[in-house]
């Protein structure tokens, strides 16, 4: 079974800097797909972004863009000249290319502060 | 508007009193789901859908029953809630491609006392 790991519970940042949120996830599989979702303290699962694994490129959207590397299993938002409205729980996730139930495989989640 | 709808928002209820949660999305979805999400633990799968009349299991089935009569609606039963069923709880839907990710309802927040 596939696991997500977000290791960092809570992150704040400066507002017009930039973070970057970690997740790294485990699989034995070639072909999935890894998502990024916010949730604002209005509790809507918003997507941020989407990374198709057979893709080399660096998928991005606006300020957000990601770093994966699928070797080492990293996929990690980073979100560039931050505003207060980005201030949400960030959940990284996966969903295998495969037949069957494709659940998307969620991780614990990482907490953004935005300080003005 | 695309969307999915979830009723009703907020729930609080006693333990063992049958409830259920509803869920409809108006995108001609083949795939749907439900999730709860608890503190620490992200969001975890309950039970989804393939498509009319299929259903399955997902990573946390216990105490709970689904179904999916017609392609839009995929209610959420709980028969007989227990206080470790509190949580907020998601539907969500996807075409059924895995490249797809998922469009979520708003949740809903229930508590069981």
């Amino acid at each position: 079974a596939q696991t997500v790991t977000q290791s960092q519970p809570e992150m704040s940042v400066q507002e017009a800097e930039t973070v970057t949120l970690s997740c790294t996830y485990d699989t034995s599989e070639s072909d999935y797909y890894l998502f990024w979702y916010k949730q604002p303290p209005s509790r809507q699962m918003i997507l941020v972004i989407r990374q198709e694994a057979y893709k080399q490129q660096n998928a991005t959207e606006n300020r957000f863009s990601v770093n994966f590397q699928k070797a080492a299993k990293s996929f990690s938002l980073k979100i560039s000249d931050s505003q207060l409205g980005d201030a949400a729980m960030y959940f990284c996730a996966y969903r295998s290319a495969g037949a069957g139930r494709r659940a998307l495989t969620f991780g614990s989640g990482t907490r953004l502060q935005v300080q003005p | 508007e695309a969307q999915v709808t979830q009723n009703p928002r907020y729930l609080i209820t006693v333990t063992g009193k049958k409830l259920t949660v509803t869920c409809s999305q108006n995108m001609n979805h083949e795939y749907m789901s439900w999730y709860r999400q608890d503190p620490g633990l992200g969001l975890r799968q309950i039970y989804y859908s393939m498509n009319v009349e299929v259903t399955d299991k997902g990573d946390v089935p216990e105490g709970y029953k689904v179904s999916r009569k017609e392609k839009r609606n995929f209610p959420l039963i709980l028969e007989s809630p227990s206080p470790n069923q509190t949580s907020l709880y998601f539907c969500a839907s996807s075409l059924s491609g895995a490249r797809y990710g998922y469009t979520f309802g708003s949740g809903t927040r229930l508590t069981v006392v």
